[in-house]
């Protein structure tokens, strides 16, 4: 079975541009969460989106946002960025189903970077 | 304090030996546990998960769980060179959907 993709793999922008990265969940999950990861403060939960609707968001402000699409690829989008916005963006996939054993998958990350 | 702890390391242990790992986390109501393991440059790659007080077993890894103490670790036996990477402790909070809260992770270097 496939794993989770992500892409691009990397990105340069500069400040003030959006950026919109791509994820593809592993076939049959249903929920995929984004999540930040930075040296300084380690791996950031952004948001969870399950049947096309954000189930759960982290403390990001509103220039992060996202999206699932019906064939659960999600994307997540930052507007007008930031140097601090440079980080490794990583997806998980899951089930999504209730319960303790739920468990998330990564995908490889897309590496920002803001000049 | 933080949710889920961890200290940074690095650990270092010689090839062959037991490394270990610990984690304690805040939250009593937490019923989900992780341990991802993270090479340089890559992403997380889960290692073990574990639900219920006790010890879990898979290969060369056990996961170990005392929710009384609040406290989960992750033992790796006949440790190789290849096991150095940084270990991530991840729980799923009380409340938190499905949101992991990981912890700083420790990094691990196994020496010849």
């Amino acid at each position: 079975k496939a794993g989770v993709t992500q892409t691009p793999r990397y990105l340069i922008k500069t400040r003030g541009q959006q950026v919109t990265l791509s994820c593809s969940p592993i076939s049959g999950h249903r929920s995929v969460s984004w999540y930040q990861q930075t040296p300084g403060q380690g791996l950031q939960f952004l948001f969870e989106y399950f049947s096309e609707t954000q189930r759960n968001k982290g403390n990001f402000p509103g220039r992060f946002s996202g999206r699932q699409f019906s064939n659960s690829r999600s994307e997540m989008n930052v507007s007008t960025l930031e140097l601090g916005d440079s980080a490794l963006y990583l997806c998980a996939s899951s089930r999504g189903v209730a319960g303790v054993t739920d468990t998330q998958y990564f995908g490889p990350g897309t590496r920002l970077t803001v000049l | 304090q933080k949710e889920v702890e961890q200290n940074s390391g690095p650990l270092s242990v010689p090839e062959g030996a037991i490394a270990s790992l610990n984690c304690t986390y805040s939250d009593r109501g937490s019923q989900s546990f992780f341990w991802y393991r993270q090479y340089s440059g890559k992403s997380p790659e889960l290692i073990m998960s574990i639900y219920s007080n006790g010890d879990k077993e898979d290969g060369r890894f056990t996961a170990q769980l005392n929710k009384a103490s609040q406290y989960v670790s992750l033992l790796i036996r006949d440790s190789q060179p290849s096991d150095s990477a940084t270990y991530l402790c991840a729980v799923r909070l009380t409340g938190g959907g499905n949101k992991l809260t990981f912890g700083t992770g420790t990094q691990l270097k196994v020496e010849l």
